[in-house]
């Protein structure tokens, strides 16, 4: 089935500190794994990336991590600051392999100044 | 390069009303995505369409909703009639051809309010 976990739902962090969240996923051929930053009332925009050929990919203060055998993959935030607040989704393509993508439940990340 | 385009940006009905939402992708994508997001989910996809053909509708409610890309440029999504639990969020958004390891795009999409 067609099936992205999604966890924590919530997370709260003080400013400077880390944040990670980790997301499962069912299909096994799946290769290419977004994760989305949506801010109150805006819509979602993708703030990293990662296909199955690699296992992590930075980008500044963001990074994704991505572990094929065990079908997870995780965003890490380090040196979070109160603009990073904001609900982030982390997506997998579909089964039918269409080109669709299947949104975990989001997690909403508060960074506390 | 312009972004994915919606109206109207709200939209407030009473139930068993009807409703139409429309989007226009970026310039060149070739498949163009509806989903559908409630308060405190993620978005949950009803329709992807390549160029003017649908390639999977398979949680689209189909007695209520309906949605068409003629011309394999703008599209739009109806509602006819309306629940209460239609209350939504609809976002449309366009990726390039078949849409296989690249990102979708979202426009700012329509804040759906059934009474």
């Amino acid at each position: 089935g067609e099936n992205v976990e999604q966890h924590p739902s919530t997370l709260s962090v003080q400013e400077g500190d880390s944040a990670v969240i980790k997301c499962t996923y069912s299909d096994s051929a799946s290769n290419y794994f977004p994760w989305y930053k949506q801010e109150l009332g805006k819509r979602p925009q993708l703030i990293i990336d990662i296909r199955s050929n690699v296992g992590e990919k930075k980008d500044q203060r963001i990074a994704v991590t991505l572990n094929k055998t065990a079908k997870h993959f995780s965003l890490h935030i380090t040196e979070t600051q109160p603009e990073d607040s904001a609900v982030y989704f982390c997506a997998a393509p579909g089964s039918s392999n269409t080109g669709k993508l299947i949104f975990g439940q989001g997690t909403t990340l508060q960074v506390k100044p | 390069e312009a972004g994915v385009a919606q109206s109207p940006r709200y939209k407030i009905i009473e139930k068993r009303q009807s409703v139409a939402f429309w989007c226009n992708p970026i310039s060149g994508h070739a498949t163009l995505y509806w989903y559908q997001q409630i308060l405190g989910q993620g978005p949950k996809l009803l329709i992807q369409f390549q160029n003017n053909g649908v390639v999977d509708d398979s949680q689209l409610p189909k007695d209520r909703f309906s949605a068409e890309r003629l011309k394999g440029v703008d599209s739009t999504l109806k509602i006819q009639p309306a629940k209460l639990e239609d209350s939504a969020v609809y976002l449309c958004a366009s990726g390039t051809t078949g849409g296989f390891n690249s990102p979708l795009h979202f426009g700012n999409g329509t804040r759906l309010t059934v009474t």
